[in-house]
């Protein structure tokens, strides 16, 4: 069973709208958790990564929540751009080895004009 | 400062040739992986290193080598391609620093298909 699932699956928003991106682990103890952004047919980029004490971390228009309590993370985007059109993937390293990550299988998002 | 390259782009093999994927990064990381991409599914570790002459196995590793003779450079080798290992392979660096969440810079993917 993945230790990391994501909500949801894929999901359309209008441009200039809001979303809310659902992860939820099971990596028990975890080092840290990082959102990454992949493009169709490109390799995944960093857009945020959060060690177990924190509870935010942003990047320009995206930002991240992680409740370590609840294993639960968010990623959201404000003000959505056609940019943002694209794959997010939820990453969770165990602190027994940081290297040995586990990936959430992704929400895709779509943003239409 | 090309970041982590990736070569090939694309490939299409028969069952049980054998090939290698190259990988190298020019900003003196430390750790340098390997990951699976499938539909529907994360990312899954093949093989990692955390320097030279240092590999080890990862998720997936069955089918797979790997070597580190140098710092910059981390090829996957397949023995005997299988259709199950058409798939998206990437290279993954850092620097290794145990714990402190460093930045993972990947490929841009290479797409191989075993007919």
């Amino acid at each position: 069973k993945n230790q990391v699932e994501q909500s949801p699956q894929s999901l359309i928003i209008l441009e200039g709208k809001n979303c809310t991106l659902q992860c939820n682990y099971t990596v028990s103890p975890f080092s840290n958790l990082r959102w990454y952004k992949q493009d169709t047919g490109r390799g995944p980029v960093s857009l945020t990564i959060m060690t177990f004490s924190e509870n935010t971390k942003s990047n320009g228009r995206y930002t991240a929540t992680l409740d370590a309590d609840t294993k639960q993370s968010s990623l959201h985007i404000t003000a959505s751009q056609l940019s943002d059109s694209a794959s997010y993937i939820c990453v969770v390293s165990p602190l027994s080895n940081d290297y040995k990550l586990s990936f959430g299988a992704g929400t895709t998002v779509t943003v239409r004009a | 400062n090309a970041g982590v390259t990736q070569t090939p782009k694309f490939q299409v093999l028969k069952t049980g040739q054998s090939m290698t994927l190259q990988c190298a990064q020019d900003m003196n990381h430390e750790y340098m992986s390997w990951y699976r991409q499938d539909p529907g599914m994360g990312l899954r570790l093949i093989h990692y290193s955390v320097g030279a002459g240092i590999t080890d196995q990862g998720e997936v590793p069955n089918g797979y080598n790997v070597s580190r003779s140098t710092t910059e450079d981390f090829p996957l080798r397949l023995l005997s391609a299988a259709p199950s290992q058409t798939s998206v392979y990437f290279c993954a660096s850092s620097y290794s620093r145990r714990g402190t969440g460093n930045t993972i810079y990947f490929g841009e993917g290479s797409w191989l298909t075993v007919v």
